[in-house]
Order: C-alpha cells, then sequence, then structure tokens
C-alpha cells in the first residue's frame, strides 16, 4: 500500500534562517506531488505541485521554493524565512492530476 | 471561474444528532470532480470521496452518506448518528478536468463539534 512520510512534524525557526521540509512516498511510482499551506487552522492554499522529477508549477509568489530531486520525493525550501511563513504546511500525492489526493500529516512551522 | 462555498462556519451537535455539512460549487465545465475531506484535530486531511460530475448517484458508507445535485450545483455531507470521533473540520474540494493544469479549488472547511 501507498504511504506517505512527511517530516518534521513541528518546526520552530527564527526569522531568517532557512527552511527545508521533506516528503516522500511510498509504494508508487511516478506520483503527483503537492505542497499546501494551511494559515490559521482553516483555507488550504496550494503552493507547488509537481508531476514528475525536475517539473514544479508554483501557484503563488512567495518566499519559499520546491524541489522533486527524486521520483517519490518532494522538498520544499526557503533561504530566509519570514515570519508570515508560519503555519501548517502539508504534503499531498495523487496518481493522475485530478484523483484523489493523500495527505502527510503536516508539519507545524512557526517563524519567530 | 470557480468556487466553492461552504457556508457554515462551524457546527455544533449533540451526540447521535444527524448533521449535514453544505458544499456550494460554480464552475463552467461540464466535467469536474468533487472531494470531501475531513481534517480531525491531528491535523492531517483525510479523502472521503470523489464523485465524477456525470454520477449524480448519491453516495453511502456506513454513517455517511453524500447528495450530488447538478441542479443545485450542491454536493452536500450528511453524517449520521454523529458521534464524538466526528469532531473535525470538514473540506469540500473541486477540480476541472480541463487540461494539464492542475486546479484544485477548496472551500474554506465547516468545524463540525459533537457534543456528548
Amino acid at each position: 500500500s501507498q504511504t506517505i512520510h512527511q517530516w518534521p512534524a513541528t518546526l520552530v525557526q527564527p526569522v531568517g534562517s532557512p527552511l527545508s521540509l521533506e516528503c516522500t512516498v511510498e509504494g508508487t511510482s511516478n506520483p503527483n506531488l503537492y505542497w499546501y499551506r494551511q494559515a490559521a487552522g482553516r483555507g488550504l492554499q496550494l503552493l507547488f505541485y509537481s508531476v514528475g522529477i525536475g517539473q514544479i508549477s508554483s501557484e503563488v509568489p512567495q518566499n519559499l521554493s520546491a524541489s522533486r530531486p527524486q521520483d517519490r520525493q518532494f522538498i520544499l525550501s526557503s533561504k530566509k524565512l519570514l515570519l508570515s511563513d508560519s503555519g501548517f504546511y502539508l504534503c499531498a500525492w495523487s496518481v493522475r492530476i485530478r484523483s484523489e489526493a493523500f495527505f502527510g500529516q503536516g508539519t507545524r512551522l512557526t517563524v519567530v | 471561474a470557480q468556487k466553492v462555498t461552504q457556508a457554515q462556519t462551524e457546527i455544533s451537535v449533540v451526540e447521535k444528532e444527524d448533521v449535514t455539512l453544505d458544499c456550494v460549487y460554480e464552475t463552467r465545465d461540464t466535467t469536474y470532480y468533487l472531494f470531501w475531506y475531513k481534517q480531525p484535530p491531528s491535523g492531517e486531511l483525510v479523502f472521503l470521496i470523489r464523485r465524477n460530475s456525470f454520477d449524480e448517484q448519491n453516495e453511502i458508507s456506513g454513517r455517511y452518506s453524500w447528495n450530488f445535485q447538478k441542479s443545485t450545483s450542491s454536493f452536500n455531507f450528511t453524517i449520521t448518528a454523529s458521534q464524538v470521533v466526528d469532531s473535525a473540520v470538514y473540506f469540500c474540494a473541486l477540480s476541472e478536468a480541463k487540461d494539464s493544469n492542475y486546479q484544485l479549488i477548496w472551500g474554506a472547511g465547516t468545524k463540525l463539534i459533537i457534543k456528548p
């Protein structure tokens, strides 16, 4: 069966520090991968999605970037965190671009 | 433009009551997909159902049921005999099957509180 791992679960980082969140999927090949952010515990905002290695689409201009160095690995990064980057970050995967997505457990990021 | 509206920000009911979560969507496309997700306090989003726009049959899964009405652009979710474990934020989402670009529009979510 397919599983998705996302880490760390919680992270407290100072303003201006770098960020690296990692997500890996097991049990499937060539998944579509997604990074979402959820602010204030409610609405979901799509940040990036990827349909293949090295293919990244950005939905929202921001202080963040994403990379997909391997088929089942998706990384969310920042060179310098801002206070506004605080939030709950969720990684997800799907079989096809419009099929249901399955989510990781999320990373709660607090920038101080 | 696509839009998903979950007008109920928060619903609170007593355990064993039935509760319906509303979802109204807007789309110009004839082919689209609708989804419901559950987000318990732990934070992980749990997929509940996907519905194709060509399939208007209602779906029942245990205590959960979904009513898809294209005429009113609604995809409502009902929990029968609610339980405390149903307490969560529930999201409705819409995806158009138009081109290769990914576009999943999420509602703002409805927080459901089930009181013992």
